[in-house]
């Protein structure tokens, strides 16, 4: 299986900074990686796909970068809404999928 | 709209089945994979269970291998999940989403917004 190892597990940063998230996999991934956003007590929202596509409707802010087994999701000027936890997904196994443990991003 | 709505979640006892719909609209449910995904009470993300657009192959995550069985019906747009001796490790929200491609990569959109199944005495 493929293991994927988000960090940090939770961070806190005020408006306007910019935060990064990291997602290493156990194994090579090429470019297999998405990102989610959820908030409390709802459904994930998909953020990136492919490592560095930009969902339709999804702010600017947001980016994503890497391939292999090494990525980021960066938030360039957070903003109140942006306060979530933050998921990567690896879907290079056609038999499998995984999700990192997730990123709490809190208010400082 | 493209959506995809869960129902079947509810109080099931130890041991017990419970089976799981997800109804799709917006689109041709019938050329798209789509999956299950559970998330334990204040926990991540769990993939359970994808199934081919047109059915032909199925894969579970182990913690649900030959417990639960996925199905679909292509010509109601509606995806089933039968899951049977059930555990407390399988009280969560449950997830349907459907898995779209570019032909080289692929992700989960739209998630629908979750059933609860608590298995409980």
């Amino acid at each position: 299986d493929i293991q994927m190892t988000q960090s940090p597990s939770s961070l806190s940063a005020s408006i306007g900074d910019t935060v990064t998230i990291t997602c290493r996999t156990s194994q090579t991934i090429r470019n297999d990686l998405n990102w989610y956003q959820q908030k409390p007590g709802k459904a994930p929202t998909l953020l990136i796909y492919a490592a560095s596509n930009l969902h339709t409707g999804v702010p600017s802010r947001f980016s994503g970068s890497g391939s292999g087994t090494d990525f980021t999701l960066s938030i360039n000027g957070l903003q109140p809404e942006d306060f979530a936890i933050y998921y990567c997904q690896q879907t290079y196994s056609i038999s499998f999928s995984t999700f990192g443990g997730g990123t709490k991003v809190e208010i400082k | 709209e493209v959506q995809v709505v869960e129902s079947g979640g509810g109080l099931v006892k130890p041991g017990g089945s419970l089976r799981l719909s997800c109804a799709a609209s917006g689109f041709n449910f019938n050329t798209y994979t789509m999956n299950w995904v559970r998330q334990a009470p204040g926990k991540g993300l769990e993939w359970l269970s994808s199934i081919s657009s047109g059915g032909d192959f199925i894969y579970y995550a182990d913690s649900v291998k030959g417990r639960f069985t996925l199905s679909r019906d292509n010509a109601k747009n509606s995806l089933f999940l039968q899951m049977n001796s059930l555990g407390a490790e399988d009280t969560a929200v449950y997830f349907c989403a459907r898995e779209s491609t570019n032909d080289i990569n692929s992700w989960f959109d739209p998630w629908g917004q979750g059933t609860l199944v608590t298995v409980s005495s």
